[in-house]
């Protein structure tokens, strides 16, 4: 069974610039999360779908992160403007459901200069 | 919010050891996962255990969730097992988002 698949792996933009990441989860999961991990940090939440409606969006900068999962099935997360302190690994992951065993992608590593 | 505190912080040790790293939270959960995240920074699930024991070839993990704290036993380890380790919980009430700790650093050396 295939994974979650990301892409791209890396990426370096300057600031102000925009940059979009993509995601493909585990077939048949209806949990779809973005986690932003911060060097030395344990992932946080930025966004939770279940199918294409969001859940939670409480830790998503919204002035400057946007994200939508529209077939239900892939999902993108873009930063416009982006900022230094943007720099982190974007990790997505899914689950069957909300209360059930998450499983990540290999991330998306950002850097802005 | 609730707290996650995983100790010890850094662990060094010589092939073969076995060590025991701990995770405590401050609140009820549903869920607990144990993930190892390799020097490529992928999240490998380790153990999925809101309670009980279960066990994976070296590795095994207990959740005691009525004392809140989870442990995770890695016997005989290997250089391969070097990287971070995470502990993460999905308090009750939450609608699926993971709270992970601030992981523990293991370093095996040959």
């Amino acid at each position: 069974e295939a994974g979650v698949a990301q892409s791209p792996r890396y990426k370096i933009i300057e600031k102000r610039q925009s940059v979009a990441f993509w995601c493909n989860p585990i077939s048949g999961h209806a949990t779809l999360y973005w986690y932003q991990q911060i060097l030395g940090q344990g992932p946080k939440l930025l966004i939770q779908f279940q199918n294409n409606g969001v859940v939670d969006d409480s830790q998503l900068p919204k002035d400057r992160f946007s994200a939508e999962r529209l077939k239900g099935v892939d999902s993108t997360l873009k930063i416009q403007p982006a900022k230094l302190e943007d720099s982190a690994v974007y990790l997505c992951a899914s689950s069957l459901g909300q209360n059930n065993e998450q499983f990540f992608g290999p991330g998306t590593r950002l850097t802005v200069l | 919010g609730i707290q996650v505190e995983q100790s010890p912080p850094d662990l060094i040790l010589q092939e073969g050891a076995n060590s025991t790293l701990r995770c405590n939270f401050s609140d009820s959960v549903n869920n607990l996962q144990w993930f190892h995240q390799n020097p490529w920074g992928q999240l490998i699930n380790l153990f999925y255990i809101p309670s009980g024991t279960k066990q994976n070839g070296r590795l095994s993990a207990t959740t005691v969730a009525t004392e809140r704290y989870s442990l995770l036993y890695i016997s005989s380890s290997q250089t391969t097992d070097s990287g971070v380790y995470f502990c993460a919980v999905l308090p009750t009430g939450n609608t699926g988002k993971l709270i992970f700790g601030q992981g523990t650093t293991l370093q095996v050396k040959p």
